[in-house]
Formats: structure tokens, C-alpha cells, sequence
């Protein structure tokens, strides 16, 4: 089962900032926070991931907060293109094994002209 | 640099037939996961392979399903004797070896199977 809740549907205006929260109370250590989407039935896309620091990329920011227990993802300014399933996981990285990527039901974004 | 890349990218079978779905991971991956979408629903993790080796099946239907990654070539996803409910989108995705803490995964575009 995953080990995360995030809210089933959320509504963004084009050109705003989009703000995904999760939640994972029960996150160990040695677990990082995923984050992927799905564009309508295409292969999920891998967002950005981190472990307790804050991280930014081109394509979004993660806000871990600092007992961990939740996360957001933030795109700055969301266009139309960025309607999709959007998932949150935590997952242990590292070693040889690699390990599983356990899909929830996501958030699915729809962003509004 | 080519992604994942998977093939066919529609299959159509009768029932009673056999699937086989092929993917080829990115360059320098040599972990390989199969996922299985069915309509209208979230996605299911199947199988987990390294070369020559399937390390977490845990996903995987005890009976028709089999998987492998072979040395040399992609890795395939048979399924059997297939029946309507395998009707699915099918999705692979690679890493590389060693440590994955820097690295999500990569996913192909997906096999849409339709048994009829």
C-alpha cells in the first residue's frame, strides 16, 4: 500500500503558482519523498525527489517539512500543459537493491485558462 | 540519448493468445520494472529485474505472467493465454546500477494491450 495521502483533485489558474501537499506520517530515515506525474495515459514523469533539504529543479520546488511528515511540491507557474496525475512516494534510495516506486491514486491537477 | 523505449506500442490479441512486450532500457540502466495501469485505475508495480535476474515479483499474477532481462537484449513481459481483464496499459522503467539516490526512475511510453 502506499504510504502517503494527497488530496484526490485540485484546481490551478494558468500562470499561478500550483501547490501539491502530501502527506507521509509515517516516513522512516532512510526514506527520500518522490514526486511523479502522468500527462493523460502517457509514462509517469519523474519530478524531483529529496530527503529533508528543500530542493528546486527547472521544473518544480519540494518543501519537505522538517519533521518530514509532509511535503509540497510547487510549481511556479502553471500552464496548461501541466494538467496531470501528480504522485507522491517515499521510497528507500540507495545500494544495489533500487527499490520499488509505490503509486497512490495521486492528485490529479487541472489547470484552468 | 534515447529513453526507455518500448514496444509494440498497441497490441491487440485474442483471447486465449500469447503477449509478449519488450522493453529496452536507456543506456548504462541495468534495473529494469514493469507496471501495469489498468483503465481508469493507478498504477501497479509487477516486477523488479536486474540482468539475468528478477529480484522483487512480488506484483506479478502467480499464474501466466512471466518476466525476464536477459544479458543481451531487452527485457519481456509474456503473458499467456491472455483473457479480457489483461486489457492494460503496461509501462517499464529503468535505473542505473549502483546507488539510485540521485536518480528517479526513467518510464517508456507504455504498451496499451487489448485482448479481444
Amino acid at each position: 500500500d502506499a504510504k502517503t495521502t494527497q488530496p484526490t483533485s485540485m484546481d490551478c489558474a494558468e500562470g499561478r503558482a500550483a501547490n501539491l501537499p502530501c502527506n507521509h506520517s509515517t516516513i522512516s530515515g532512510n526514506e527520500y519523498v518522490y514526486w511523479y506525474r502522468q500527462i493523460h495515459s502517457q509514462g509517469p514523469q519523474y519530478i524531483i525527489h529529496g530527503l529533508k533539504n528543500n530542493e528546486t529543479n527547472e521544473m518544480a520546488s519540494l518543501i519537505i517539512t522538517e519533521d518530514r511528515k509532509s511535503s509540497t511540491l510547487i510549481l511556479p507557474h502553471a500552464t496548461l500543459r501541466d494538467t496531470a496525475v501528480y504522485y507522491c512516494i517515499v521510497r528507500v534510495a540507495g545500494g544495489n537493491q533500487g527499490g520499488k516506486l509505490i503509486f497512490g491514486q495521486g492528485t490529479e491537477l487541472s489547470v484552468k485558462p | 540519448n534515447a529513453g526507455v523505449m518500448q514496444n509494440p506500442r498497441h497490441l491487440v490479441r485474442r483471447r486465449g493468445q500469447e503477449a509478449r512486450l519488450r522493453c529496452s532500457p536507456m543506456k548504462g540502466h541495468s534495473h529494469v520494472y514493469w507496471y501495469r495501469q489498468l483503465p481508469e485505475e493507478g498504477l501497479k508495480f509487477m516486477v523488479y529485474l536486474q540482468k539475468e535476474n528478477i529480484i522483487d515479483e512480488s506484483g506479478m499474477p502467480k499464474e501466466r505472467f512471466s518476466a525476464e532481462f536477459p544479458k543481451e537484449g531487452p527485457s519481456i513481459l509474456r503473458i499467456q493465454q491472455v483473457v479480457r481483464g489483461d486489457s492494460a496499459a503496461y509501462f517499464c522503467a529503468s535505473s542505473p546500477p549502483g546507488s539510485t539516490a540521485n536518480y528517479g526512475y526513467t518510464f517508456g511510453s507504455g504498451t496499451r494491450l487489448t485482448v479481444v
